[in-house]
């Protein structure tokens, strides 16, 4: 059974770190790309970025270029979103989704979310 | 960066109808859409891809149609559970993915 496990909620003050998990399992971890999507409270859905375990390629939509990095260690099949500084409009629930291809993308399993609150 | 917008932002329906959501895109995508389902405090699921590809395990009620810039989910006879907010998503412009804003389908 194909599982992304997220870790758990984080509570943050404005200006700190923070490195959030997305462990497969169930499938080959190095051959399928990992995207992140936020969800900020009440929003929508914003695509953030990808990674490819196998070789680590990462691509970034602009807007979060330069804001967050995204990394895996496939040794373990995990996936990371990390912030060096945190701001209060990083509060959001942040997903990890698979990325599939069957002549066609698509996001086919997704992790629970992790609940990211940054407040002074 | 293409630009999909969804309408209407709110649909109301009555159990046992059937809802018709639309989907554009700033510029063509071909058949490169996917729809997903969201519940409240849920992660997103997938509906279909491909713009009409049923994902595994999806009923035959969702349905989906479309290609280059204007798509189509219709779901047929909704059921209670059906209720939530349904997100297009463009997977054509590589790797560079945007989703729609959202339609929510409500109890009439």
């Amino acid at each position: 059974e194909v599982q992304l496990v997220q870790s758990g909620a984080e509570v943050k003050k404005p200006g700190e770190s923070l490195k959030i998990s997305c462990k497969g399992s169930g499938y080959s971890f190095t051959t399928y790309w990992i995207g992140w999507v936020r969800q900020m409270p009440g929003k929508g859905l914003e695509w953030m970025g990808i990674i490819y375990p196998g070789d680590s390629d990462t691509r970034y939509r602009p807007s979060f270029q330069g804001q967050v990095t995204i990394s895996a260690d496939k040794s373990i099949s995990t996936a990371y979103l990390q912030w060096s500084s945190l701001k209060a409009s990083d509060t959001a629930i942040y997903y990890c989704a698979r990325q599939a291809w069957a002549g066609h993308w698509y996001f086919d399993f997704w992790g629970r979310g992790t609940l990211v609150t940054v407040s002074s | 960066e293409i630009v999909m917008t969804q309408s209407p932002a709110t649909l109301s329906v009555s159990p046992g109808e059937t809802a018709t959501l639309s989907c554009r895109a700033s510029q063509s995508v071909s058949s490169n859409l996917a729809w997903f389902q969201q519940k409240p405090g849920q992660a997103p699921r997938l509906l279909i891809y491909g713009a009409s590809t049923r994902a595994t395990g999806i009923p035959a009620r969702f349905s989906g149609s479309g290609s280059g810039t204007e798509f189509t989910l219709t779901i047929s006879s909704l059921q209670s559970e059906d209720f939530a907010v349904y997100y297009c998503q463009q997977c054509n412009n590589w790797p560079q993915w945007t989703f729609g804003q959202g339609t929510k389908v409500e109890i009439k």
